[in-house]
């Protein structure tokens, strides 16, 4: 089976652009949780979606929203950058809502500048 | 505001010693708790798990223990070796989606 797979790796965007980051979840899971890790911080919860629904939201503005498709693949879109939002962001998938176990994946780093 | 905290950010052991990460938290209405490992350029990966009613779980050389009234948790790993050098994160949630992470503390196991 495969695992969670993010895209791109790494992306640099410039202030206020606009950016898509993707993620595919693994077979068989179709519970997908984005979270932003920031520099020596731990991940912070972003949102999660279940069967294509936001199923909870974390202490992120707007400007952060989400999809997540039919085959259980997911997009985090941020408008409007900040500074700030340079971090690493990270997928993680799960077979159903309640259970934490979550297969992550290796993350988007995206950079502000 | 941080739920979660590990106020060790490194932690250094001899291979084959007992590792011990630390983690409180504040919110008395999480019920789940979890420990991952990450290594760089991965993501993090789910090591062992428990709920809040029990105080003890074992998997293999690794046991996490939660003390409620005291807010508490710890995991333990015995023996150490040298691939279990990595950051540990610890996680907790209540019953809704939100899963809190700590800072994480970096194990280095040397031989």
């Amino acid at each position: 089976e495969t695992g969670v797979t993010q895209s791109p790796t790494h992306l640099i965007k410039t202030r206020g652009q606009q950016v898509t980051l993707r993620c595919s979840s693994q077979s068989g899971h179709n519970t997908v949780s984005w979270y932003q890790q920031a520099l020596g911080q731990g991940p912070q919860f972003i949102f999660q979606y279940y069967r294509e629904e936001e199923n909870g939201r974390g202490n992120f503005p707007p400007r952060f929203s989400g999809l997540q498709f039919p085959n259980y693949s997911s997009e985090l879109n941020v408008n409007a950058l900040e500074l700030d939002d340079s971090a690493l962001y990270l997928c993680a998938s799960s077979p159903w809502t309640r259970h934490y176990g979550y297969t992550f994946g290796s993350g988007t780093r995206l950079t502000v500048v | 505001d941080q739920q979660v905290k590990q106020n060790s950010p490194s932690l250094s052991v001899q291979e084959g010693r007992i590792s011990i990460l630390n983690c409180d938290y504040t919110n008395s209405m999480f019920d789940y708790f979890l420990w991952y490992k990450k290594y760089p350029a991965e993501g993090p990966t789910f090591l062992i798990s428990i709920s809040s009613i029990k105080d003890k779980n074992e998997d293999g050389r690794f046991t996490v223990f939660l003390n409620k009234s005291a807010k508490h948790l710890s995991l333990h790993i015995v023996p150490s070796q040298p691939g279990d050098s990595a950051v540990y994160f610890c996680a907790a949630s209540s019953n809704n989606n939100d899963m809190r992470f700590g800072a994480g503390t970096r194990l280095t196991v040397k031989p």
